[in-house]
Parts: structure tokens; sequence; C-alpha cells
């Protein structure tokens, strides 16, 4: 079974701190994905990467950046923590693959709140 | 751009209902569809799939099938279960000149009571 974890479950922080959300999927995928998940919104894709040091904007990148400096984890960062960023975060993992369907499978999600 | 219009929830329904959520999309090109679930306090989980037109998917009971014509993957199960209660979304994958899109619906709750 694939299995894709994320660090916390549920992280309180405060404002201007810098938050880390780690990701770490275990099926040797070459995609990795965060999302946010909003009620109302759905999923909106924050970066993705589909190889170790690179990276791609989303839908919504503004205000968070991201690192893979190893194949199996993907980390979400938040320079400056805001209000505005809490939300439900979703880390998923892919193959790679440009054409036809491909599933990609989702980690549980960590709730930010931010005070 | 691609973009992905779902009936709103939530949806209540009794056991043993019928249910059918309702999903449009707009893409260019040939998409494919899929539909994940995410049941409480757990990650989405790919549901089914359809790569082409008239192309049915189906898991646990439940199915869709890729109309082109009417640009439309509704999801449909004959009898529902309270364990049937999460959320369903509906996503269309694209690709081409070197960089793929997948879009996701904004989610339709499901609550289904004994």
């Amino acid at each position: 079974d694939v299995k894709v974890t994320q660090s916390s479950r549920y992280l309180v922080k405060r404002t201007g701190e810098k938050v880390f959300l780690e990701c770490v999927q275990d099926m040797d995928h070459e995609n990795m994905f965060w999302y946010r998940q909003d009620p109302g919104l759905g999923l909106r894709l924050i970066y993705f990467s589909y190889d170790v040091k690179m990276k791609e904007k989303g839908d919504i990148p503004e205000g968070y950046s991201v690192s893979r400096e190893k194949k199996e984890r993907f980390s979400l960062i938040l320079e400056s923590a805001s209000t505005n960023q809490t939300s439900m975060y979703l880390c998923a993992s892919s193959l790679l693959g440009l054409a036809g369907a491909y599933e990609q499978y989702f980690g549980p999600g960590t709730r930010l709140t931010v005070t | 751009g691609n973009s992905v219009t779902q009936m709103e929830g939530p949806v209540t329904l009794s056991e043993e209902a019928f249910l059918t959520i309702n999903c449009t999309y707009t893409a260019t090109g040939y998409p494919s569809l899929f539909w994940y679930v995410q049941y409480p306090g757990e990650g989405l989980q790919l549901l089914l799939k359809a790569t082409k037109a008239d192309d049915k998917g189906s898991n646990k009971g439940f199915e869709a099938t890729y109309r082109k014509e009417t640009t439309s993957f509704h999801l449909e199960k004959g009898s529902v279960q309270v364990s049937d209660s999460a959320v369903y979304f509906c996503a269309l994958f694209t690709s081409g000149a070197g960089s793929y899109q997948l879009t996701f619906g904004k989610g339709t709750k499901l609550s289904v009571i004994p």
C-alpha cells in the first residue's frame, strides 16, 4: 500500500512564526503536491514538484514556499504565518505521467490554526 | 482554463436511498475524469475513474459514466449505506505541452442516516 504521511495532524502557530509542514511518501513517486482545503472552496493547489529540487507554482503560491531535497520528502514552508493561512493542508504524491490518467495518493492532512 | 462544477451540498439521504451527485466540467482537449472520496478525519482517496468518452468507472457500488456530449461525470449509487457518509470530489486531469493539471470540484458532503 502506498503511504503518504504528514508530520502533524493538528498544529497551532502564532502570527509571524515560520511554519514547516512535512510530507513523506514511501512509493518512490516522482510527483508530490501540496493543497489547501477550505470549506466551500474545495482543494486548491499551492505547489507541486515533479523531481528532486524541482518545483512549480500552483494556483495559490503566495505566502508559501517548498523544498524537495529528497525524492520521498516534500516540505511546505510558511515564511511568516498569517491568520488567513488557517486551513487544512493536504499532501499528495503520484507517479510521473504526462499522458493518461494517474492517481494521486493523499496524506491524512494537517489542520493548521494561526492565532 | 479547466473547471469542475459539482452540485452543492450537503446531501442527506436515508439508508438504501438512490444517490446522484452531479458533476460537469469545462476542459480543453480530452480530460480523464475522477471521483475522489474523503471520509471523516482522513485524506482523499480515489473512488473511480474514466479515461475516455463513454467509459464507465465503478467501485464499491458507485458508478459514473464519462459523457463527452454533455461534459458530465455524474456519480450514482443504487443503495447508499451509513458508511458512505463522506465528502465526494469530482476532478479532471489534462496534459499537454509538457505540463499537466488536476482540477478538483468544491466537494459535496453526503450524510446517510439510518
